[in-house]
């Protein structure tokens, strides 16, 4: 089936060290994208990426860093500079559909920072 | 900037019955995406709206464009159990290298059997 993973479903960390999320999709998409979901807050965009090697910074990128060397992957690094780290976190991919892009989503990985 | 609001921000329901949810945007809208997220889930896509007057369907889940492309409701006929969840919009704000979907807060929404 194809679909997209995100690993671990449950993360926990300590204040201080960078932390690591997995997201793989096996759906041929070209774009790929981290949100982050606080209650209260919606969904905010930290970073995208529409081709392999290049990525651009969403409306919340300070604290975090991407990359992107494998189409398949686009995995989400939180440094211990973001000051509020905890949140549940989704990746998503996208495919054109006309002059639109639906995006497909994770499961998500909630993440703890103590 | 765009923003979308909205109503209500929760519902409870008993099953069985019909029910309505709102999106409406700050500007026109170029593109209205619906999806369902279960709590501590990933977001499920139901579907997207692009032209005025637009409405589609999937299952007992109904969604509308109005014409003036500012506001699109989301109907549930006849809801279950199985329909609770936050239901979000999000729409294109078709803005050309910094293209990105703008969402709404959400509604989250209870059916009792």
């Amino acid at each position: 089936d194809g679909g997209i993973t995100q690993s671990p479903k449950y993360l926990f960390r300590k204040e201080g060290q960078n932390v690591t999320l997995s997201c793989e999709q096996n759906l041929n998409h070209d774009a790929m994208y981290w949100y982050r979901q606080d209650p209260g807050q919606g969904l905010r965009l930290i970073y995208y990426s529409q081709i392999v090697n290049d990525f651009q910074k969403g409306d919340i990128a300070e604290g975090y860093s991407v990359s992107r060397e494998k189409k398949e992957s686009f995995p989400l690094t939180v440094t211990s500079a973001q000051k509020n780290p905890t949140a549940f976190y989704l990746c998503a991919s996208s495919i054109r559909q006309g002059d639109f892009y639906e995006q497909y989503f994770g499961p998500g990985t909630r993440l703890t920072v103590t | 900037s765009q923003e979308l609001e909205q109503s209500p921000q929760s519902l409870i329901v008993q099953e069985g019955k019909n029910l309505t949810i709102n999106c409406t945007s700050s500007k026109t809208l170029y593109g209205l995406y619906w999806y369902k997220q279960k709590y501590g889930e990933g977001l499920i896509f139901l579907m997207m709206l692009q032209k005025g007057g637009e409405e589609k369907s999937h299952e007992k889940i109904t969604a509308k464009l109005d014409e003036k492309k500012q506001q699109s409701s989301l109907h549930i006929t006849a809801s279950q159990p199985s329909h609770a969840g936050i239901y979000l919009c999000g729409a294109d704000n078709n803005a050309g290298n910094n293209r990105k979907l703008i969402w709404g807060l959400g509604t989250s929404l209870a059916v009792n059997p």
